[in-house]
C-alpha cells in the first residue's frame, strides 16, 4: 500500500465544472505539496500546506491534519487545467518527499 | 534566478553506455535530490544531498552515482545504462523557510535506453 494515496487516478470533466482531487497519507507530516505536471512538461509547485487552506486564483488547497487528508479544488475548470496533479508529503522531521501516483485530469471544452 | 536547470532535455543511450545528467541551481539551496518518474509508479527518490560533500541513497539508487562538490551542482551518473533506466529524471532543490521546506523542480530529462 502506497503511503500517499490519491483519488481519483483519472478524472475527465467538462469545462466549467468544479473539480476535487483528494490525497490521504498515513503518518504525521510537516508539510504537504500539490504539484502540477502538464503533458511532456516539468513539474510546478502549486501549493505547500502545513495547515488550513490556501487559495491561488481558481485553485484552492485544504488540509485536515487530524484526518490526514488534503484536497485540491479547481473552480470554473478550463481545458488548460488538463494536467497530472501530484500530492507529495514530507514526513515530520524528514527532508525527503514521498509522492502519490498522481491524478490525470482532462477538461473537455 | 534561473532556478533549477537540467541538461540534456532528451537523451538516447545504448545498453552499457555511460552518461551524466547535469543539474544546477542558483538559489543557494542546501538540499538537492534526483527522482525518476515512471508510468504508474509516481516519482521515486534516487539520491539526495543535504549539502556540498554529503550525499545519500534514496529509494532506488542502484545503477546511479552522485556527487556534490559544490552547492550549485548535483550531477547524476549512469555507469552502465540498462533499458530499465528508461525514464524521465527530475532534479529538485529545496530550502527550509518558515518551518517548512519549499520545493523547486527542474524541467526534467527524458532518457531512453535501447
Amino acid at each position: 500500500k502506497n503511503e500517499v494515496e490519491q483519488s481519483p487516478q483519472n478524472l475527465t470533466a467538462q469545462e466549467g465544472e468544479f473539480i476535487t482531487i483528494n490525497c490521504s497519507y498515513s503518518v504525521g507530516i510537516s508539510a504537504l505539496h500539490w504539484l502540477q505536471q502538464h503533458p511532456g512538461g516539468g513539474i510546478v509547485s502549486l501549493f505547500m500546506l502545513s495547515s488550513g487552506k490556501k487559495k491561488h486564483g481558481r485553485l484552492i488547497a485544504t488540509i485536515n491534519i487530524q484526518e490526514k487528508h488534503s484536497s485540491l479544488h479547481i473552480t470554473a475548470s478550463h481545458p488548460r487545467d488538463s494536467a497530472v496533479y501530484i500530492c507529495a508529503v514530507r514526513w515530520s522531521r524528514a527532508q525527503k518527499l514521498v509522492f502519490g501516483q498522481g491524478t490525470r485530469l482532462t477538461i473537455n471544452p | 534566478n534561473a532556478g533549477v536547470t537540467q541538461t540534456p532535455k532528451f537523451q538516447v543511450l545504448k545498453t552499457g553506455q555511460s552518461m551524466t545528467l547535469q543539474c544546477a541551481q542558483d538559489m543557494n539551496h542546501e538540499y538537492m535530490s534526483w527522482y525518476r518518474q515512471d508510468p504508474g509508479m509516481g516519482l521515486r527518490l534516487i539520491h539526495y544531498s543535504v549539502g556540498a560533500g554529503i550525499t545519500d541513497q534514496g529509494e532506488v539508487p542502484n545503477g546511479y552515482n552522485v556527487s556534490r562538490s559544490t552547492t550549485e551542482d548535483f550531477p547524476l551518473r549512469l555507469l552502465s545504462a540498462a533499458p530499465s533506466q528508461t525514464s524521465v529524471y527530475f532534479c529538485a532543490s529545496s530550502i527550509f523557510v518558515g518551518g517548512v521546506y519549499e520545493q523547486y523542480f527542474g524541467p526534467g530529462t527524458r532518457l531512453t535506453v535501447t
